[in-house]
């Protein structure tokens, strides 16, 4: 079945250091792949997405690219802000599984201080 | 665009009781919602998928008759827990998809969540 595999975290940071957030993925096909937030209290935000193969989906100055040679969708963001502590989830919907369902990984609590 | 809401967003109740919690898709139809359950600290657990007009289709382990689902329109679904018990406390997520712009039916669009505390 399809399954999506993060980081373990929590991953701590500096304001303006680098960040990258590992995912890879199995799935039948060619799933969609997912980048949600969630901020403390809250449901879940979609960051980014990419729908193919090579797509760079990007937002607020995170992206991702969908890497199918590695089944790859890392989240990358070249400064972190004290506003981007939140937990991160990567996703996938392969639309050969009932209504296109999100598979999500486990999350990855990312905390930065000033 | 694309805004689902919840409601309530907290809820507290007596053991034995019912409780229901409304999901709407505000701006947009939505054609299949799902709902979820989140534990602390934990990834989001699906516990059923709903189309408009049919009836829920429930993960392996979730109780249909405690966990009711209905889909009534396209901009409304309904989680009703039967009977709560503590165990039942939990942060419990909707999301919905539907027919928004050109390539983008497959995103889902989540509400802001309800937590419900049982005592």
């Amino acid at each position: 079945g399809d399954s999506v595999t993060q980081m373990e975290g929590p991953v701590t940071l500096s304001e303006e250091a680098f960040l990258t957030i590992n995912c890879t993925y199995t799935a039948t096909g060619y799933p969609s792949l997912f980048w949600y937030v969630q901020y403390p209290g809250e449901g879940l935000q979609l960051l980014l997405k990419a729908t193919k193969a090579d797509d760079k989906g990007s937002n607020k100055g995170f992206e991702a690219t969908y890497r199918k040679e590695t089944t790859s969708f890392h989240l990358e963001k070249g400064s972190v802000q004290v506003s981007d502590s939140a937990v991160y989830f990567c996703a996938l919907s392969s639309l050969g599984t009932s209504y296109g369902k999100l598979t999500f990984g486990q999350g990855t609590i990312l905390t930065v201080h000033p | 665009g694309a805004v689902v809401s919840q409601h309530p967003s907290r809820v507290i109740c007596k053991s034995g009781t019912s409780v229901k919690i409304e999901c709407r898709s505000l701006d947009f139809q939505a054609t299949t919602m799902f709902w979820y359950r989140q534990f602390p600290k934990k990834s989001l657990m699906l516990m059923a998928t709903s189309n408009e007009g049919s009836k829920a289709t429930y993960e392996q382990g979730v109780e249909k008759d405690k966990f009711l689902i209905n889909h009534a329109s396209l901009t409304l679904s309904t989680l009703t827990v039967t009977s709560a018990h503590p165990e039942d406390s939990s942060f419990y997520i909707c999301s919905a998809r539907g027919f928004l712009v050109q390539g983008a039916w497959e995103t889902q669009y989540f509400g802001p969540g309800t937590r419900l505390l049982v005592l």
